[in-house]
């Protein structure tokens, strides 16, 4: 499977700023997606970042609020910006070989708000 | 109803102990079934893909019952290490992937 990796892996913030996260893959995958998880939730899916077109955004989430950037098959970035005490979380790239194939998780970039 | 359900558990197993979960699902067209593993503050694992005819893999069992539309999970002879939250997923569409919100087990020694 591909081996991915993500930076930060965690990040104390201040509120009103923002951090860029970076999801780098080893090999090149269709499509990348972003999830969000609160401590002792399940996951909750962001978008989905499909090289060469706009990122799709779940219900609840925003272009503004959470840029992606997917500039080639294995690198993506997610921004979360102007944050606030309720982004604290774990956000999570996890990328698909193909449709219907099984995703796979990079470790995770925990990030506090304070 | 929830695409994707699951009993949250926590089971409490002994160590040795054989233990099943269940996770169903909505969509009679989902096509993909898998099974993952999440640690606690860890991103979730595969575990193993689940098809129709099942399959197993070592002391986990998979099987997939799409009359009744569930995917289940066995694991016998339980270590404390399988101490997670099992989650299952299911998809849905074009790179649509439904999460359960999981299964807590705890092994107890």
């Amino acid at each position: 499977s591909a081996v991915i990796s993500q930076k930060p892996s965690r990040d104390i913030c201040q509120r009103g700023t923002s951090l860029t996260i970076q999801c780098q893959v080893d090999s090149q995958v269709t499509m990348m997606f972003w999830y969000r998880q609160q401590p002792g939730q399940s996951l909750t899916l962001i978008a989905t970042a499909n090289q060469g077109s706009e990122a799709t955004y779940e219900s609840g989430f925003v272009i503004d609020k959470f840029p992606i950037s997917r500039p080639n098959l294995t690198f993506s970035t997610l921004t979360v910006s102007n944050m606030s005490p309720e982004d604290s979380s774990i956000y999570l790239c996890s990328v698909a070989g193909a449709d219907n194939q099984p995703q796979h998780f990079g470790d995770g970039t925990r990030l506090s708000i304070l | 109803r929830k695409e994707v359900e699951q009993d949250p558990g926590p089971f409490n197993v002994p160590e040795g102990a054989t233990v099943a979960f269940n996770c169903t699902y909505s969509n009679s067209a989902s096509q993909s079934f898998f099974w993952y593993r999440q640690d606690c503050r860890k991103e979730p694992k595969l575990l193993m893909s689940v098809y129709s005819s099942g399959n197993e893999d070592g002391r986990f069992t998979a099987q997939l019952n799409r009359a009744s539309q569930y995917i289940s999970l066995l694991i016998r002879d339980s270590k404390l290490s399988d101490s997670a939250t099992y989650l299952c997923v299911v998809t849905k569409g074009t790179y649509k992937y439904i999460f359960g919100t999981g299964t807590r087990l705890k092994v107890l020694a």
